[in-house]
């Protein structure tokens, strides 16, 4: 039982343009959304969290939306940078549960110069 | 600023062998998770502490056992290891408080032949 799903397993895109990778989710009792990015063999690192109660979020180049009553957030990336390129997991945390985290399967990124 | 360290970096064990990872919270962080991330899977949550005591568990084998000490580190041990044991794991940490904003550890690579 996924329940925070990662739709897309890849995205190519030219560098400059804008990045937006998806992430639908089925728990009503999430509290607080994060988007991690992750180099193999190394730590997921920390992007960007939004809690249920906002629906946006922005810091620097990075921006998450989130839509409730359709239970998808998205996270954008503007301008995409080579740097970028990792893969990019959605997680969540339930309420009043100790903040473990539930991940998705994640996004291979993917920006070409 | 100081992150979360964890030792060692990679283990090698024979099946049915022991094995102990370590992890070190950030200074003043008194929450730490610990999660396994099995080769293209997302990392699944196993076990979580806050003040020393166990707050969660979850798809922790019973031959996986943990604890944090007064410094706050935290240790996995493992026992009876099986190949399905080889995995990534990955220590997070957290001010509970602000669970929204956890950060991992670099990961422990763990072979079992």
């Amino acid at each position: 039982d996924q329940q925070v799903k990662q739709n897309s397993p890849s995205l190519s895109v030219q560098e400059g343009r804008i990045s937006i990778l998806n992430c639908d989710y089925t728990n009503s009792m999430f509290d607080y959304f994060l988007w991690y990015k992750k180099y193999p063999a190394e730590g997921p690192t920390f992007l960007i969290s939004i809690s249920s109660i906002k629906d946006k979020n922005e810091d620097g180049r990075f921006t998450v939306f989130l839509n409730k009553s359709a239970k998808h957030l998205s996270l954008h990336i503007v301008p995409s940078q080579p740097g970028d390129s990792a893969v990019y997991f959605c997680a969540a945390t339930v309420y009043n549960q100790g903040g473990k985290l539930i991940f998705g399967q994640g996004t291979e990124l993917s920006v070409k110069p | 600023a100081a992150g979360v360290i964890q030792s060692p970096r990679h283990l090698i064990k024979e099946k049915r062998e022991t094995a102990t990872l370590k992890c070190y919270p950030i200074p003043r962080h008194d929450t730490v998770y610990w999660y396994q991330q099995g080769p293209g899977q997302d990392p699944q949550f196993l076990i979580s502490f806050y003040e020393k005591m166990q707050s969660d568990k979850g798809s922790i084998p019973d031959r996986f056992s943990a604890q944090q000490f007064s410094d706050y580190h935290s240790e996995l041990n493992m026992s009876s290891l099986e190949l399905g044991d080889s995995a990534l794991y990955f220590c997070a940490s957290a001010n509970q408080g602000l669970y929204n904003e956890q950060f991992f550890g670099p990961g422990t690579r763990l072979t079992v032949l």
